[in-house]
């Protein structure tokens, strides 16, 4: 059973576009919310993360929209530039153990 | 610093024989996670140690996956009688675990392949 599920697969984005990638989950326990970047051949690495008190964080031109009630959470990337091109994962943990992902978005911002 | 690191990078082997996958984790880091991500696919939860409690296995996808965390810092991922399915890039990562810090930080994994 997939506990954070991720949309869409894969994302084309014209440069300064806005990129958004979307993510579900079912668990209320979940307490941390991270978005992830990675790169061919790299592990992930982390880009943004929110917790549940805050509805909203922004980091550059990063910024994840969270809502509570409806149990998502979605990553924007606002002026979206090649170099931004990557497969991106959200994911969810309680208390910081067990860490739940979701399937990954590939995105792919043409020049 | 050094960040995680993790070998071999790439592993191939045959079906049925075993290995062994290395991940030394930032120094100081109390937590450690080993997840596997499959091509197309998102990280798949193997095992987390957190300092000396016992390690959550939950994740181990059958009794053939084990792993071991000597003196709270390298882990030792082992893999017995490997079978095709088992192919996978091998993730670790490790955390301070310190209030209100969950930043996982990931090595570069190692690339199983089983021929």
């Amino acid at each position: 059973q997939q506990q954070v599920k991720q949309s869409p697969q894969s994302l084309i984005v014209q440069k300064g576009g806005i990129s958004i990638i979307n993510c579900a989950y079912e668990n209320t326990a979940f307490d941390y919310f991270p978005w992830y970047q990675q790169f061919p051949g790299k592990g992930p690495a982390l880009l943004i993360a929110i917790r549940p008190d805050v509805s909203e964080k922004k980091e550059g031109r990063f910024t994840i929209s969270f809502n509570k009630s409806a149990k998502q959470f979605s990553l924007h990337i606002m002026d979206s530039q090649p170099g931004d091109s990557a497969t991106y994962f959200c994911a969810a943990s309680m208390a910081g153990n067990q860490f739940y992902f979701g399937t990954g978005t590939s995105l792919t911002v043409i020049p | 610093g050094a960040g995680v690191s993790q070998s071999p990078s790439n592993k191939v082997t045959e079906k049925g024989k075993d290995v062994e996958l290395r991940c030394d984790p930032i120094s100081g880091h109390t937590a450690l996670y080993w997840y596997r991500q499959s091509l197309g696919q998102g990280l798949e939860f193997l095992i987390y140690f957190q300092g000396n409690s016992a390690p959550d296995k939950s994740g181990l996808p059958s009794d053939r996956f084990s792993a071991e965390r000597t003196g709270g810092s390298v882990s030792t991922l082992t893999i017995q009688r490997t079978q095709q399915e088992d192919s996978a890039v091998y993730l670790c990562a490790s955390s301070t675990r310190l209030a209100g810090t969950d930043t996982q930080y990931f090595g570069p994994g190692t690339r199983l392949t089983v021929l």
